[in-house]
């Protein structure tokens, strides 16, 4: 299985400011990364496919990068919406793999 | 896109448990499902998908053994069937369309939760 290790598992920032949330895949994945937001007793929700396309109706302030093995997710301008865990998920292998998450708080 | 699942259950442990997924607005046998399931507080664990079409499944190694997925395409729904519950396996079990163009799930359903006590 392919193992996915996010970092860091939780932070803290302020309004306003840049977030950024990595995923480092255990082998190539090439870009099958997805990032999902999950809000305190929601559903999770597809924000970003293939490692920096935005799902329809994701606002711009949240971006993708990366390929191979390093990815990463960032919030630029956090807002109190935001406040949410973070969770990257490869698709390159049909045996899905997640990472743990990270939890995202405003402080 | 609408993916309507079954109600809560409370199983002991030794049991087994049904939860279904209803699929509506689209062609069923068009988007595989996904079952995943979270446990309290924890995160996202992936459990296997189903393609409707021609029943193929396939399983996370950690479920294997324990997990069947099954579909009826007259009716539409999409069913995970797991054996020999432990406490464990108290979880909210989500079944999950997959888009053909993100690779991710696309539009999930409300979360069934599942208890399993003694």
């Amino acid at each position: 299985d392919v193992q996915l290790t996010q970092s860091p598992t939780s932070l803290a920032a302020s309004i306003g400011d840049t977030v950024t949330i990595t995923c480092r895949a255990g082998q190539s994945i090439s870009r099958y990364l997805n990032w999902y937001q999950q809000k305190p007793g929601q559903v999770p929700k597809l924000l970003i496919y293939e490692a920096s396309t935005l799902e329809s109706g994701v606002p711009s302030t949240f971006s993708g990068a990366g390929s191979g093995t390093d990815f990463t997710l960032t919030i630029s301008s956090l807002q109190p919406d935001d406040v949410a865990t973070y969770y990257c998920q490869q698709s390159y292998t049909t045996l899905w793999t997640f990472g743990q998450g990270t939890k995202v708080e405003i402080k | 896109v609408q993916l309507v699942q079954s109600g809560a259950e409370v199983k002991k442990p030794g049991a087994s448990v049904q939860v279904s997924c209803k699929a509506s607005g689209y062609t069923f046998t068009d988007y595989y499902i996904h079952w995943l399931r979270q446990a309290p507080g924890q995160g996202l664990e992936w459990m296997g998908w189903i393609d409707p079409h021609s029943g193929d499944t396939e399983y996370a190694h950690n479920f294997q053994g324990r997990i069947t997925l099954t579909r009826d395409t007259t009716m539409t729904t999409a069913r995970m069937d797991l054996r020999s519950l432990t406490s464990d396996d108290t979880a909210v079990y989500y079944c999950g369309q997959m888009g053909k163009v993100t690779s991710g799930v696309d539009s999930w359903g409300q979360g069934t939760l599942i208890t399993v006590s003694s």
